[in-house]
């Protein structure tokens, strides 16, 4: 079974810290590594994805990428309250015809 | 505009009774995918299709059926045999490209009642 683990959270940050999302997964297939931000009752939205190893940054946001150590993170800087929503991290697998599979995301909450 | 429109956004299915989610999308996406989340849970996939007139069944498909008759469309019948269906159904597309980068529609609720 092909797995992609969170933390569940909730993780609390106040507002313009820096708030650092994980993700690991048990594929060493996996090929490319999304990030989506999902508010309360609302659609999941792309916040960025990456395929290489390192840094990607977008803004406010940073994706990490290690596949030696098979993880995936997501920073936010100047944590704003309006960051405050469910992130989603979903990795497409090798050979897995076009299918996502997803953690169970990590609760944000931003401080004012 | 661009994107993926899912219908109704709320319905209410009586036990024993079937029951018909629209997704349709105008970003000329190949590929269609059904999710379903349950509160507090992450997206399950039931069913996808990559081209018309063919799909897989995902991880959930159990008392699920789809159809992909043509490109822009991808109906969800959830069927009386579904024993818990009570949950927030997403529809997605995706083109294959920058990794397969997968986009939602605004999701449907369903209730049993």
């Amino acid at each position: 079974q092909k797995e992609v683990e969170q933390n569940s959270g909730p993780l609390s940050v106040p507002e313009g810290a820096i708030a650092s999302l994980n993700c690991t997964y048990s594929d060493r297939g996996s090929q490319s590594f999304f990030w989506y931000r999902q508010y309360s009752g609302k659609s999941p939205e792309l916040i960025m994805f990456i395929y290489s190893n390192g840094d990607k940054e977008d803004g406010r946001f940073t994706a990490q990428l290690n596949k030696a150590s098979q993880y995936v993170s997501l920073l936010i800087r100047d944590s704003q309250p309006s960051d405050s929503a469910t992130y989603l991290c979903a990795v497409n697998i090798e050979g897995s015809n076009y299918k996502l599979t997803f953690g169970k995301g990590t609760l944000l909450t931003v401080n004012p | 505009d661009g994107g993926i429109t899912q219908s109704p956004k709320y319905l209410f299915r009586k036990e024993g009774q079937n029951v018909t989610l629209s997704c349709e999308q105008n970003l000329n996406h190949d590929a269609m995918y059904w999710y379903r989340q349950d509160p507090g849970q992450g997206l399950r996939l039931i069913y996808y299709s990559q081209i018309v007139n063919d799909f897989q069944k995902g991880d959930i498909a159990e008392g699920y059926s789809v159809s992909r008759e043509k490109k822009e469309s991808f109906p969800l019948t959830v069927t009386s045999a579904q024993k818990n269906p009570t949950a927030f159904y997403l529809c997605a597309s995706s083109n294959g490209d920058s990794g397969n980068t997968i986009y939602f529609g605004e999701g449907s609720w369903l209730t049993v009642v």
